[in-house]
């Protein structure tokens, strides 16, 4: 099975600065997606930006981009001009593009905004 | 409402009690998930249902757990004599199809409490 790591339990970013969250994960396929998703206190997991294996160029919505790095097998999130609302639980997910059932979910990144 | 409800938010139970959590996806969708959320954990996959397909239910922790979709729409996931071990959230997603880019859409969780 694939398994998704995020090496980071907790990060801190001042408002208006930029803070990255990291994501790295194992497969043998070629072919799947990767997404960012956010879970703020409310529980409701919200998809903030995903990215197919196969295109080179990365992802970017808004104040969010990624990072990707495919040979890395690394997916980092930027977040730039971070706000208060950003404050929330971030998980890195994986897909497969061929067996593409299941999502396989990291551990989480708690991000605090700091005012 | 047009997202993915679930009921009840939170239960609190007795230990070998047995409870069902509802899910109610948007409307449409063919995919449905279940997912346990464990406190400081990410999301860990129960079990997973496309259209009229058999259900992979290959991250069903023990025959205690189980699940049904009626009519393509509504699932139910049953856990039965429940242990101290089951208390954590259970995450519902529904997705517009079961493969490739599609993003999940979650519910916001009903909180099992086991006592």
């Amino acid at each position: 099975a694939q398994t998704v790591t995020q090496s980071q339990p907790e990060m801190s970013v001042q408002e208006a600065e930029t803070v990255t969250l990291s994501c790295t994960y194992d497969t043998s396929e070629s072919d799947y997606y990767l997404f960012w998703y956010k879970q703020p206190p409310s529980r409701q997991m919200i998809l903030v930006i995903r990215q197919e294996a196969y295109k080179q160029q990365n992802a970017t919505e808004n104040r969010f981009s990624v990072n990707f790095q495919k040979a890395a097998k690394s997916f980092s999130l930027k977040i730039s001009d971070s706000q208060l609302g950003d404050a929330a639980m971030y998980f890195c997910a994986y897909r497969s593009g061929d067996t593409g059932n299941q999502f396989y979910f990291g551990t989480g990144t708690s991000l605090t905004v700091i005012p | 409402g047009a997202g993915v409800s679930q009921s009840p938010s939170n239960k609190v139970t007795e230990k070998g009690k047995d409870v069902e959590l509802r899910c109610d996806p948007i409307s449409g969708h063919t995919a449905l998930y279940w997912y346990r959320q464990s406190l400081g954990q990410g999301l860990e996959f129960l079990i997973y249902f496309q259209g009229n397909s058999a259900p992979d239910k290959s991250g069903l922790p023990s025959d205690r757990f189980s699940a049904e979709r009626t009519g393509g729409s509504v699932s139910t996931l049953t856990i039965q004599r429940t242990q101290q071990e089951d208390s954590a959230v259970y995450l519902c997603a529904s997705s517009p199809r079961g493969l490739g880019f599609a993003e999940q859409f979650f519910g916001p969780g009903t909180r099992l409490t086991v006592l």
